[in-house]
C-alpha cells in the first residue's frame, strides 16, 4: 500500500531497554521526520532527515538516534529507554521544502 | 526557539455557527503554513495550507495569513460535529541549505455542540 506507515503501533517496554521504533514511506519523499506528542507539548520534533544519509537535531533529540541508509526507511532509536520517553510517536514525511507533511499512524511507546 | 502559539481551547461553537481559530508565530521568516485537524488517537492531517498573504477559501474552511502581523487563522463555516477535534497550525522555516524547521503550535480543541 501507498503511504506512510509505522511499526510497531504500540509498544510496552522496560527502563534500559534498547527499542526501534520504523517508519516506512512509499513515495519516495526526501523528508522524514520523528515527532513525539505529549500532553500540554503538542508535537515536538525529535530529529529529521533532508535525504539518505542526512539527519539533524530537532527540538528534542536527547536519548534518541536515528539513521536513514535508505530513501524510504528512517527508524527512531532509544537507546536506553526512561520513562519520561512515554509518549505517542508520529512519523512525517513531505517531498520537498515547504510543502505540506503527510502523517504515519502514530505509536504509542509506553515504558515501564 | 522558534514558536508557535495557539489557545488551546476547548473552543466550543454550536452547531452551524462559524469557527475561527487562531495562531502568532514568532519567526518573521516563516514561509509556509498548515493547519491540521487531529481527532483523539488518530494522526494529524492536512486541511489547508497557505503560502502567501491573504485568504484562502476549501469549501467550508478559509484560512487566512497576515505575515506582517505574524498571524494565521481558520474559519471554519457551518460547523459541524464531525469538525469536533485539535486543530493544530504549523509554520515552517528554512534556515539555511539543508536546515528546514517543521514546527507545530500545540493545538486547540474545538467542540462543535449538536
Amino acid at each position: 500500500d501507498a503511504g506512510i506507515t509505522q511499526s510497531p503501533r504500540y509498544k510496552i517496554t522496560e527502563t534500559g531497554r534498547q527499542v526501534t521504533l520504523m517508519c516506512h514511506q512509499t513515495w519516495s519523499h526526501s523528508y522524514m521526520f520523528w515527532y513525539r506528542q505529549d500532553l500540554g507539548h503538542g508535537l515536538r520534533l525529535i530529529y529529521y532527515s533532508a535525504a539518505a544519509d542526512i539527519t539533524d537535531k530537532g527540538e528534542v533529540p536527547d536519548g534518541y538516534v536515528v539513521s536513514r541508509s535508505k530513501t524510504e526507511n528512517f527508524p527512531l532509536t532509544l537507546e536506553s529507554a526512561t520513562r519520561s520517553q512515554t509518549s505517542v510517536y508520529f512519523c512525517a514525511s513531505n517531498p520537498e521544502v515547504g510543502l505540506e507533511a503527510f502523517f504515519g499512524q502514530g505509536t504509542r511507546l509506553t515504558v515501564v | 526557539q522558534k514558536e508557535v502559539e495557539q489557545n488551546s481551547g476547548p473552543l466550543s461553537v454550536p452547531e452551524g455557527a462559524i469557527a475561527s481559530l487562531n495562531c502568532t508565530y514568532s519567526d518573521r521568516g516563516s514561509q509556509s503554513f498548515f493547519w491540521y485537524r487531529q481527532y483523539s488517537g488518530k494522526s494529524p492531517e492536512l486541511i489547508m495550507s497557505i503560502y502567501s498573504n491573504g485568504d484562502k477559501e476549501d469549501g467550508r474552511f478559509t484560512a487566512q495569513l497576515n505575515k506582517a502581523s505574524q498571524y494565521v487563522s481558520l474559519l471554519i463555516r457551518d460547523s459541524q460535529p464531525s469538525d469536533s477535534a485539535t486543530y493544530l497550525c504549523a509554520v515552517t522555516l528554512i534556515a539555511g541549505a539543508g536546515s528546514y524547521q517543521l514546527t507545530f503550535g500545540k493545538g486547540t480543541k474545538l467542540s462543535v455542540i449538536p
